[in-house]
């Protein structure tokens, strides 16, 4: 069965450094999300593309988070400079089209970020 | 704003038994669709069940179910015959007709017990 792929699976890093996650969705899924759990919550949208078009960067950080789609297939999400907020699992979802707002988000198993 | 509210953080239950974690949602759209999203430890999200708000008809998928009541905004999950592996933390979430993301919850934690 096929999944969203993400590496690192676990990131440490101390405050001021730069960090890089990668996602890879399902094969012939337009649609990218990059999620944001912080622990005791629920993921928070980061960023949503479809192909290699930013949807929705409303709740992304642009002075230290940046995301790029660039051939609409993986993706990578940095954080320049961390910050000890910045501790939380990152994930990255994928779904076949946006034209229909049921269709099945799928998630990868995450990068949990910590942040000294 | 528009969000979810589950209001137990933590719920147990015996192998066999039934048990029913709360969600209620606040939004202002008319379309829209809500799920449940389970999330073993250490593993990967995965989707429970997802409800259309244009049906009235409760949405069932084996042994989970829920219980949609549109005009309290109120959408239950229903977990029968609890099997060890459903121990996991349960997120609601919902997204409307405008837009694709989804926002959830802050989940419940289900422990099941012998």
């Amino acid at each position: 069965e096929a999944e969203v792929a993400q590496s690192p699976r676990y990131k440490i890093t101390e405050k001021s450094q730069a960090v890089a996650f990668w996602c890879d969705p399902i094969s012939g899924h337009a649609t990218l999300y990059w999620y944001r759990q912080i622990l005791g919550q629920g993921p928070e949208l980061l960023v949503q593309f479809q192909d290699e078009s930013v949807v929705d960067d409303s709740q992304l950080p642009k002075d230290r988070f940046s995301a790029e789609r660039l051939k609409g297939v993986d993706s990578t999400l940095k954080i320049q400079p961390a910050e000890l907020g910045d501790s939380a699992m990152y994930l990255c979802a994928s779904s076949h089209r946006t034209s229909d707002v049921t269709d099945t988000q799928y998630f990868g198993p995450g990068t949990r970020l910590t942040v000294l | 704003a528009q969000t979810v509210t589950q209001s137990q953080p933590e719920m147990s239950v015996q192998e066999a038994e039934t048990v029913t974690l709360s969600c209620t949602y606040d939004t202002s759209e008319s379309d829209y669709y809500l799920f449940w999203y389970k999330q073993p430890p250490s593993r990967q999200m995965i989707l429970v069940i997802r409800q259309e708000a244009y049906k009235q008809q409760n949405a069932t998928e084996n042994r989970f179910s829920v219980n949609f009541q549109k005009a309290a905004k109120s959408f239950s999950l229903k977990i029968s015959d609890s099997q060890l592996g459903d121990a996991a933390m349960y997120f609601c979430a919902y997204t409307t007709g405008t837009a694709s993301k989804l926002t959830f919850g802050t989940g419940t934690r289900l422990q099941v017990t012998l």
